[in-house]
């Protein structure tokens, strides 16, 4: 069953640059059945979907956030990560990295496993 | 983009009894629809993909129907274990990817 860890720092200075990593256990980020996705949730909100990499390399982004997010994937060390640049105070969140699993015509699915979730403060 | 609605916003039942949760889409999403269920400090658990397939292990009190707009998921007697958030999500038309804003389900 596969597993998945986040790990980072929990605080981050306004306009510095948010990153986070997810290490993957019982499965591979190499698997091409997959996307391998980032979500985050504000203290007492809901869910946004902030963007997922596929091993091909291919990614996609909310537009919302496009013009700060990379994500990245690490085969050596089954990892994926996050950067999140010039944060502020509206990026404080719990943020999630999960698996996607990729459906015909390389559409995107649900979130069928998730990480424990990792709160970042974004604060000087 | 795509936005997802959920109604109630809270729900509040007692053991036992049925628990009817409702999701519309700004526009037709298919069956292209998640639910989720996620209790505090958790991250969220997926209970139905497709609209009305449930994911691996998921009980089968857990029922989920629609499609196109108007998706409905229902816990037919509900378990202490079931009070929680529910979010839905789509994914028909991305980027992005939309959640809707969840509808707690508390103890009455």
């Amino acid at each position: 069953q596969v597993q998945l860890q986040e790990s980072g720092p929990g605080l981050v200075k306004p306009s510095e640059t948010l990153s986070l990593t997810c290490t993957v256990s019982g499965g591979s980020v190499s698997s091409g059945s997959y996307y391998w996705s980032w979500i985050r949730q504000p203290p007492g909100k809901g869910l946004e979907w902030i963007g997922y990499m596929h091993y091909s390399g291919t990614t996609n982004y909310n537009p919302s956030l496009r013009s700060r997010v990379t994500i990245s994937l690490d085969t050596s060390k089954n990892q994926f990560s996050l950067k999140l640049s010039s944060v502020t105070d509206a990026d404080t969140a719990v943020y999630y990295c999960a698996r996607e699993p990729l459906g015909s015509g390389w559409q995107p699915n649900w979130f069928d496993s998730w990480g424990q979730g990792t709160l970042v403060t974004v604060s000087s | 983009e795509i936005v997802m609605t959920q109604s109630p916003a809270t729900l509040s039942v007692s053991p036992g009894e049925r628990a009817t949760l409702s999701c519309r889409a700004s526009q037709s999403v298919s069956s292209n629809l998640a639910w989720y269920q996620q209790k505090p400090g958790q991250a969220p658990r997926l209970l139905i993909y497709g609209a009305s397939t449930r994911a691996t292990g998921i009980p089968a009190r857990f029922s989920g129907s629609g499609s196109g707009t108007e998706f409905t998921l229902t816990v037919s007697s509900l378990q202490s274990e079931d009070f929680a958030v529910y979010y839905c999500q789509q994914y028909n038309n991305w980027p992005p990817l939309t959640f809707g804003g969840g509808t707690k389900v508390e103890i009455k």
